[in-house]
């Protein structure tokens, strides 16, 4: 059975940084995509970033509205994917959700989730 | 504002069915798959839909489909835990990053 379990999320001031954690299990880890999405309160949700395979060369993704402050690496050796968030705003504010990639170019979707770990900006 | 447009809400009562559409253009739905994702109460998102193929363990009550860049979701024999909130999502060639649209409220009267 996938568990995607997500850890590292707290409260933290507005500029401070974070990183988040995700850790995988029951699937073949090295052979996915793995994503990151958010969800603001009461909002929906937001695409954060990719983390791609060693297949395609481990190259990564962010969304324009965190290019610049997040990074998005991996270790295959943990089966885990990391979010690094740096130059944190009250606007990131948000519960942090992994997701597994699957399915064939033009035809990947998020296939599992994680529960989400929550990250509060705030002074 | 999304890159992909959802109705705000629909509604539909037990057994009805009911369609959930998500509009994008040329560079996201035109081109690639979109998946369909359930949200109940604000929980874990669960995954009801990619292309047309279900993921094992929802029920063949729920459909996919696509027309040009309009994908769709729908939903028979409307059921009162099929209530929730309902995101489409895929990629976008032009951006090169993944979105979502607004979501859709569905609730069952």
């Amino acid at each position: 059975e996938v568990h995607l379990v997500e850890s590292g999320g707290e409260l933290v001031q507005p500029g401070g940084s974070l990183r988040l954690a995700c850790a995988a299990s029951g699937f073949t880890f090295n052979n996915h995509f793995m994503d990151w999405v958010r969800q603001a309160p009461g909002r929906g949700l937001e695409w954060v970033g990719r983390s791609r395979n060693r297949d395609h060369g481990y190259t990564t993704q962010c969304a324009a509205s965190v290019k610049g402050r997040f990074t998005i690496s991996r270790d295959d050796s943990k089966n885990s994917v990391y979010l690094q968030m740096n130059s944190l705003k009250i606007e990131d504010t948000a519960i942090y959700y992994c997701a597994r990639v699957s399915g064939i170019p033009g035809e990947r979707f998020f296939e599992n989730w994680g529960q989400g770990t929550l990250v509060t900006v705030s002074s | 504002q999304s890159a992909l447009t959802q109705e705000a809400s629909v509604s539909g009562t037990v057994g009805q069915t009911v369609t959930l559409s998500c509009t994008g253009n040329s560079n996201n739905i035109g081109r690639y798959v979109v998946g369909w994702y359930q949200q109940i109460s604000h929980g874990t998102p669960k995954t009801v839909m990619f292309g047309n193929s279900l993921p094992s363990g929802i029920p063949d009550r729920f459909s996919g489909s696509k027309s040009g860049t309009t994908a769709s979701l729908t939903i028979s024999g409307l059921q009162p835990e099929d209530e929730a909130d309902y995101y489409c999502s895929t990629w976008d060639y032009s951006l090169d990053a993944g979105v979502f649209g607004g979501g859709t409220k569905l609730t069952v009267l």
